[in-house]
């Protein structure tokens, strides 16, 4: 079946540009997270949604970091005036359910964002 | 959660086992251990995870000690596609709202011929 697809794989931009990142989870899976991965680091928790409700948005670096997860399906990662720092890969992750030991997340390929 | 503690990097090499430990000194009694990896320019990939009890799946086998402070994971025949990044998580398990991941940097397992 389909896992989890992030869209586009590479973004390059321009400090001071505005850019989205959208993540599909897997059909069905209540639970979406957003993660930042910098070069040569383990992933960093962002947000955490659960359908439609941002429960955790304690991981975003600041007030230009914004999710969204209107239909509780499809999730947008916007990042509003880029700077060199946000150059990282920003990783999403579904899972079935909200809780439990077998609640398995399960990672897309990631966006590959690079800030000139 | 817990801190975990791994080796920065080890080898390995074509058919034989990998051990990779982790400890975790500080754990709590309601903490699970988590493995994943990430394959270069790949997202994390779950392998396993455990409570007290060792675990064996399809991918590895998880040993946790008696007393929780450390764990090995074991890939009992390397290849060369288990070249990766091993991430040893400690995670409390919420009832109701699921749990963010909390990764460290990892063992660079290299596999070689």
């Amino acid at each position: 079946g389909a896992g989890v697809s992030q869209s586009p794989r590479y973004k390059v931009a321009k400090r001071g540009q505005d850019v989205a990142l959208r993540c599909d989870p897997i059909s069905g899976h209540v639970s979406l997270f957003w993660y930042q991965q910098a070069l040569g680091q383990g992933p960093e928790f962002l947000t955490y949604f659960q359908n439609e409700a941002q429960l955790d948005k304690s991981g975003l670096p600041s007030d230009r970091f914004f999710a969204e997860r209107p239909e509780g399906s499809v999730s947008t990662l916007k990042i509003q005036r880029t700077q060199q720092e946000d150059s990282a890969v920003y990783l999403c992750a579904s899972s079935l359910y909200t809780g439990g030991a077998k609640n398995i997340q399960y990672f897309g390929a990631g966006t590959r964002l690079s800030v000139l | 959660d817990a801190k975990t503690t791994q080796p920065t990097s080890m080898d390995c090499a074509e058919g034989r086992a990998a051990n990779l430990p982790c400890n975790h000194s500080t754990i709590s009694g309601n903490e699970y251990v988590y493995w994943y990896r990430q394959i270069h320019s790949q997202g994390p990939q779950y392998i396993i995870h455990g409570l007290k009890n060792n675990e064996t799946n399809e991918m590895a086998s998880l040993i946790i000690t008696e007393d929780r402070k450390s764990s090995t994971l074991i890939l009992p025949h390397a290849t060369l596609r288990d070249t990766a990044v091993y991430y040893c998580i400690v995670r409390v398990l919420n009832t109701g709202t699921a749990s963010k991941l909390t990764f460290g940097t990892g063992t660079r397992l290299q596999v070689t011929l």
